[in-house]
């Protein structure tokens, strides 16, 4: 099963301050990998994609395969930002569930 | 409009009482999931779905069963619900692999 980790619960950074929420995965092959963003009374919704190589309100993330990791760095948080933040493989076919990392809570202070 | 619907959306309840959260989507999914997630933590998949008549238990032992009779709909059942029950419960659904999972606005469930 493809897994990821999040091994940061919560995070609080100033506001105009550099962010990175961490993401470490375990699997082989070709990794492809999510963040999902869940603002405040607001549906889980996807943020960006490792494969799209995009630039989702500021929020970047590098696939670096020789730490397995993809972090989500952003490099001047916004209050706006504060939310919980997921980290998750991308859905599987066939009779594979769908496992998310534990979430990390960013708070961005003003 | 192609989205995912979870209904209530808040619900209070009393224990002992049966209750049944309803989840469909309009997107033709094949994959869906429920989660369990208090406000703030991890989301626990309790239970997902791949397709009509399958039905595979999460990592969360849940005392909630699900069933899958067509693929837009997939409700979430507890029998006798208690206090512990309390928590938000999400609906998500998926279409080809590799692929983003989407999910519906979540039923808040309070058990007193």
């Amino acid at each position: 099963a493809q897994r990821v980790t999040q091994p940061e619960k919560l995070l609080s950074v100033f506001k105009g301050a550099p962010v990175e929420l961490k993401c470490n995965y375990s699997y082989s092959g070709s990794p492809e990998l999510f963040w999902y963003v869940q603002y405040s009374r607001q549906r889980l919704q996807l943020l960006l994609r490792h494969i799209s190589r995009e630039s989702i309100k500021g929020f970047t993330a590098d696939l670096n395969k020789g730490e397995t990791s993809f972090h989500l760095k952003k490099p001047f948080a916004q209050e706006e930002d504060s939310a919980m933040y997921y980290c998750a493989p991308p859905t599987q076919g066939g009779s594979e569930k769908l496992v998310f990392g534990k979430g990390t809570k960013l708070t961005v202070n003003p | 409009e192609a989205d995912i619907y979870q209904t209530p959306r808040y619900l209070v309840i009393g224990t002992g009482k049966k209750i049944t959260l309803e989840c469909s989507q309009t997107m033709g999914h094949d994959k869906m999931y429920w989660y369990q997630q208090d406000p703030g933590m991890e989301l626990h998949l309790i239970h997902y779905s791949y397709g009509v008549n399958s039905t595979e238990k999460g990592d969360l032992s849940s005392e909630s069963t699900v069933s899958r009779i067509r693929t837009e709909h997939f409700p979430l059942t507890l029998e006798s619900a208690r206090p512990s029950h309390t928590s938000q419960y999400l609906c998500a659904s998926s279409g080809a692999p590799a692929t983003e999972a989407f999910f519906g606005q979540g039923t808040r469930l309070t058990v007193v």
